[in-house]
């Protein structure tokens, strides 16, 4: 079965640098996801992308914040400037087309802020 | 916007025994519902959805139960086994005329079932 795959599993960036969390969708997905999961705690909606823009993002989701698809396969999350907080598990999910369908999800990246 | 509250938040059952968790939202507009399992070190995967125009499903040992009247959903599992212990979510498609299908989720139920 077709998964979403992301990379790296584990980064550990120092405060105050650049990250960036890579994903690539499963193929014939049109909709992109960003999620969040600070430890302990539930599963947050970061942003959402269709047709090379985003469609929506949370609160979270400010101008530290940037997804890119740089190529035909890979979704991309930048973090320019991170923050202790930021220290989470970040899920990239994926869906064929409709808004209905299921969102498959990435087994995560951890992001750990020293 | 859209709120989903999940209870329990641990659950502890015999194994061979039915676990029920229960979740809530707020959103009336709201019309999709998924269950997600997350294995230690893994990402969420999807057991079984529900859309609103249906009012329970089921897979094997798995079944999904939804009142929209009452705004709540429940997730039944049956003959628990051991390799069932996870956390589990609920979730909510929220829901406006803009929305590109974002979820909301519960902060997820810790289910142990011991052998």
């Amino acid at each position: 079965e077709p998964e979403v795959t992301q990379t790296p599993s584990h980064q550990v960036t120092q405060m105050g640098q650049e990250v960036i969390l890579r994903c690539v969708p499963i193929s014939n997905h049109l909709y992109f996801y960003w999620y969040r999961q600070i430890l302990g705690q539930k599963v947050e909606f970061l942003v959402s992308f269709y047709n090379n823009e985003i469609s929506e993002k949370s609160e979270i989701f400010d101008d530290q914040f940037s997804v890119e698809r740089p190529d035909g396969s890979n979704f991309t999350l930048k973090i320019r400037s991170t923050k202790l907080e930021d220290s989470a598990m970040y899920f990239c999910a994926s869906t064929p087309g409709l808004t209905s369908q299921p969102q498959h999800f990435g087994d995560g990246t951890r992001l750990s802020i020293l | 916007g859209e709120n989903v509250e999940q209870h329990p938040s641990t659950l502890s059952v015999q194994e061979g025994d039915s676990a029920v968790i229960k979740c809530t939202y707020s959103d009336s507009a709201s019309n999709y519902f998924p269950w997600y399992k997350q294995e230690l070190g893994k990402g969420p995967q999807l057991i079984i959805d529900i859309r609103s125009n249906v009012g329970e499903k089921k897979d094997q040992r798995i079944a999904v139960t939804l009142n929209k009247t009452a705004k709540h959903f429940s997730l039944h599992i049956t003959e628990t086994q051991p390799e069932d212990s996870a956390v589990y979510f609920c979730a909510a498609r929220g829901f406006d005329g803009g929305s590109q299908g974002n979820l909301i989720f519960g902060k997820g139920t810790k289910l142990s079932v011991k052998p």
